[in-house]
């Protein structure tokens, strides 16, 4: 069964540094999404992407964050200076078209800020 | 604005028992409404979703869900528990759009089977 790849599975970096979370959505989806689950919370919604623009974008995505499909298998998420705040489990997922289809989850990078 | 509630955060069940984990959500229209489990280190893998229909799903590894609207609730079911089983449970309600649904997830039911 196809399934979304994360990479990498571990990220430690320090306050202030930029950092590419890299996200294979499934080929034939065209809807593309990232969460966030800081230790102990719910996850939540960042962004949603789909036709090279974002869709939707939650609270938490301020212009620290941003999102890109360099190419036609790749997606990005590009935290620009990051905080301690920012450590958390960072999922992908993507879905077919259509509104009423199923997110496929990634197994998400765990993002540590030192 | 919608979100999902699910009461229980630890649930202990002996192995062969029967499960039910609890989950209401708040959402203006026809909501739809997914199940996801997370086993340790992994992602999120969907059980089930309703969109319409039966209010009665079935899903993968011998789960179920049924819908009352009545109540606002998407509770999940397994009449027989094994050991694999044992993971974190999380019901999540979508937004319908026009380009993909953003997922609103409950704070997630940690089960623990018993031998």
């Amino acid at each position: 069964e196809p399934e979304v790849t994360q990479t990498p599975s571990h990220q430690v970096t320090q306050m202030g540094q930029e950092v590419i979370l890299r996200c294979v959505p499934i080929s034939n989806h065209l809807y593309f999404y990232w969460y966030r689950q800081i230790l102990g919370q719910k996850v939540e919604f960042l962004v949603s992407f789909y036709n090279n623009e974002i869709s939707e974008k939650s609270e938490i995505f301020d212009d620290q964050f941003s999102v890109e499909r360099p190419d036609g298998s790749n997606f990005t998420l590009k935290i620009r200076s990051t905080k301690l705040e920012d450590s958390a489990m960072y999922f992908c997922a993507s879905s077919g078209t259509g509104g009423n289809q199923p997110q496929h989850f990634g197994d998400g990078t765990r993002l540590s800020i030192l | 604005a919608q979100s999902v509630t699910q009461p229980d955060i630890h649930i202990t069940v002996s192995e062969g028992a029967s499960l039910e984990l609890r989950c209401n959500y708040s959402y203006g229209a026809t909501p739809y409404l997914f199940w996801y489990v997370q086993s340790p280190g992994q992602g999120l893998q969907l059980l089930l979703k309703y969109f319409s229909g039966d209010t009665l799903v079935q899903g993968i590894k011998g789960f179920e869900a049924e819908f009352k609207r009545s109540q606002s609730s998407f509770n999940l079911r397994k009449p027989s528990v094994h050991w694999s089983d044992a993971a974190e449970y999380f019901c999540a309600v979508g937004a319908v759009k026009a380009a993909g649904n953003k997922l609103s997830f409950g704070g997630g039911t940690r089960v623990l089977v018993k031998p």
